[in-house]
This record gives structure tokens, sequence and C-alpha cells, in this order.
């Protein structure tokens, strides 16, 4: 079965310093990776995804990650986050041809406080 | 605004009654999606629905059930609730039931809380 590791429960950093979110899968076959966003009081909202190609992706917001295969990872960076970047994060991963369906698994989450 | 309608957006009630949750998906997408998240368990898969039939299940109770209509919108229904129900449900919406194409675009949820 597929599941999602992210090792940071918990972030907290001052403004303008640099942010990585670990995030490990386990699943053998091709997956498809994404980062959601859940802003306080809000819905997930997807912030980037990785389907296939180049496995350094940008998304919204300054936001990119690196799928590195060899190590089952799908990690979030952001070079300098904002105030306005609190929310938790989550990573989550499907798998498009090993079955019959687009389920996403998610990883636990991790809550990003950013003090300004 | 990802598209898809959740309703209500918050709804309390007492143990052991029961609730009807309703989501309206994204015009065009098929697959119908609800998850569960709460403080200690997280988001959690709880039932897919594709095009009315039921597509895969996962961590879903069985006090728990679901539907998809003709017209596509997807109700979820919770009985005999316990304070352990009280969380967000969300709904989410997707082209097909699976394939290249992943994404889920998730409504507002539904927050209920079980007093």
């Amino acid at each position: 079965a597929q599941s999602v590791s992210q090792h940071n429960h918990h972030v907290i950093l001052s403004e303008a310093a640099s942010l990585e979110l670990g995030c490990n899968y386990s699943y053998g076959g091709t997956v498809n990776l994404f980062w959601y966003v859940q802003y306080p009081g809000q819905h997930l909202q997807l912030l980037l995804k990785y389907f296939s190609g180049d496995p350094l992706v940008k998304g919204i917001k300054g936001f990119e990650a690196e799928f590195i295969k060899s190590k089952f990872s799908f990690n979030l960076r952001k070079p300098s986050v904002q105030w306005s970047d609190t929310a938790e994060y989550f990573c989550a991963v499907n798998a498009p041809y090993g079955g019959a369906t687009n389920k996403l698994i998610f990883g636990t989450g991790t809550l990003l406080a950013v003090q300004p | 605004d990802s598209g898809v309608t959740q309703t209500p957006k918050h709804l309390i009630t007492a143990t052991g009654q029961r609730v009807t949750l309703r989501c309206s998906p994204r015009s065009g997408d098929l697959s119908v999606y609800w998850y569960q998240q709460s403080l200690d368990q997280g988001l959690q898969f709880l039932i897919q629905y594709y095009n009315g039939e039921e597509r895969a299940k996962g961590n879903i109770l069985e006090r728990f059930s679901a539907q998809q209509f003709p017209d596509l919108h997807s109700e979820l229904n919770l009985s005999s609730l316990e304070l352990g129900d009280s969380a967000l449900y969300f709904c989410a919406s997707s082209v097909a039931h699976s394939g290249a194409s992943g994404e889920l675009f998730f409504g507002e949820g539904s927050r209920l809380t079980v007093l």
C-alpha cells in the first residue's frame, strides 16, 4: 500500500528564512506527487504537482519541489518565506496506473508558522 | 474557488444523530472523493465514486455511507454519531477515476461538531 511520510510536524521560521519540508513516499510503481497547502480556515489548494518530466517542479507563490526517484522523496522548498506562508502543508501521492482510482494518499501535514 | 461546492459549511448535532453532507463536483468531473480531516488522524480517505458507482473505499466506518446521484452530486451520510466523528469533511472531484490526470480539486469542507 502507498504511504507518505512528512518528517516535520511543526516548523517555525522567521520571514526571509529558507524553507525545506521533507516528504517521502513508499510505492514501487509510477506515481504522481503533489503538495497542497491549507491556509487557516480554508480548503486545500494545490501548490504544485509532478507527473513526469523535469524533476524540479515550480509551483505558485515561489514554491518548488524536487522529485528524487532514488530516494522516493519530493521535498518542498522556498528560498525566502513570508508571513503569509503560514499554513499547513500536505504532501500527497497517487498511483495513476497502479489501480483503478486517483485517490490521493496524504502525509500527516506540516504546520508552518512564519514569524514577522 | 475550486468549483467544488459543499453544504453545509458548519453543522452541530448530538451524539446518536444522523447527518447528510452534500457535495457538487466541478462541472465535467465524474469522480467524487470524500476525506475526513481530524486533529489526531490527519487527512483520511473515506470513499470515491465515479459516475455513480463506488470506485475505491478507504477508512470509512460502517456507520457512514455515501452515494453519487445521476447529476453527479454526492452525499455522505453519517449515522449514530459519536463525539469522535467531529471533524472537517472534505469533498474533492476529478475528471477521471484513474490515469495520468491525477489532480483533485477540493471543496471548502463541512465542519461537523458532535456534542
